[in-house]
């Protein structure tokens, strides 16, 4: 069984430009989530999909950073304009349904200079 | 809201000796799961153990074991035999009626040949 992809796995940008990060996650699974993870942190969940639609987006900075999940299947994360601040790893993970194991991707790791 | 507190963050230990990693978490809530993350330098999270909190047996997953105190709100998860494959950063994770995920920020476990 294929796990959770993510793309790009490195991304260096200046601050002010935009980025994007694209997650596809295991066959089947309707529950999808970004969390960010600062250097020496654990992660912080960013957004929460079931399916197509938001469940909880609570801690995503939508000034900046913006999700979508088409079609219920890959998701991509954007942040426009990115700040120094936003450096960190960047995890997807999905699960079968929302109290399942979450597994996570190998992540992005984002420097904004 | 939850907190997760891992008081150690950083722990060594001897090739084939037993570690304990500590934490402690907060809650109302009544009915809600525990989880041990492990994040290898590779940085792919994987799950270790998990636990669910109307249980009252200890959950164990071959060398790795908890211990589970409800009433203090502590969860240590116990890792015997140790093996050079372990060394890794482990997260203690809290996730309650929410489904949302609420990680401590980790211990820094070393295991020395």
């Amino acid at each position: 069984e294929a796990g959770v992809a993510q793309s790009p796995r490195y991304k260096i940008i200046e601050k002010r430009q935009s980025v994007a990060f694209w997650c596809n996650p295991i066959s089947g699974h309707a529950t999808l989530y970004w969390y960010q993870q600062i250097l020496g942190q654990g992660p912080k969940l960013l957004i929460q999909f079931q399916n197509n639609g938001v469940v909880d987006d609570s801690q995503l900075p939508k000034d900046r950073f913006s999700a979508e999940r088409l079609k219920g299947v890959d998701s991509t994360l954007k942040i426009q304009p990115a700040k120094l601040e936003d450096s960190a790893v960047y995890l997807c993970a999905s699960s079968l349904n929302r109290v399942g194991e979450q597994y996570f991707g190998p992540g992005t790791r984002l420097t904004v200079t | 809201a939850q907190t997760v507190t891992q008081s150690q963050p950083e722990m060594s230990v001897q090739e084939a000796e037993t570690v304990t990693l500590s934490c402690t978490y907060d809650t109302s809530e009544s009915n809600y799961y525990l989880f041990w993350y492990k994040q290898p330098p590779s940085r792919q999270m994987i799950l270790v153990i998990r636990q669910e909190a109307y249980k009252q047996q200890n959950a164990t997953e071959n060398r790795f074991s908890v211990n589970f105190q409800k009433a203090a709100k502590s969860f240590s998860l116990k890792i015997s035999d140790s093996q050079l494959g372990d060394t890794a950063m482990y997260f203690c994770a809290f996730g309650g009626s929410n489904y949302k995920l609420t990680f401590g920020k980790g211990t820094l476990l070393t295991v020395n040949p």
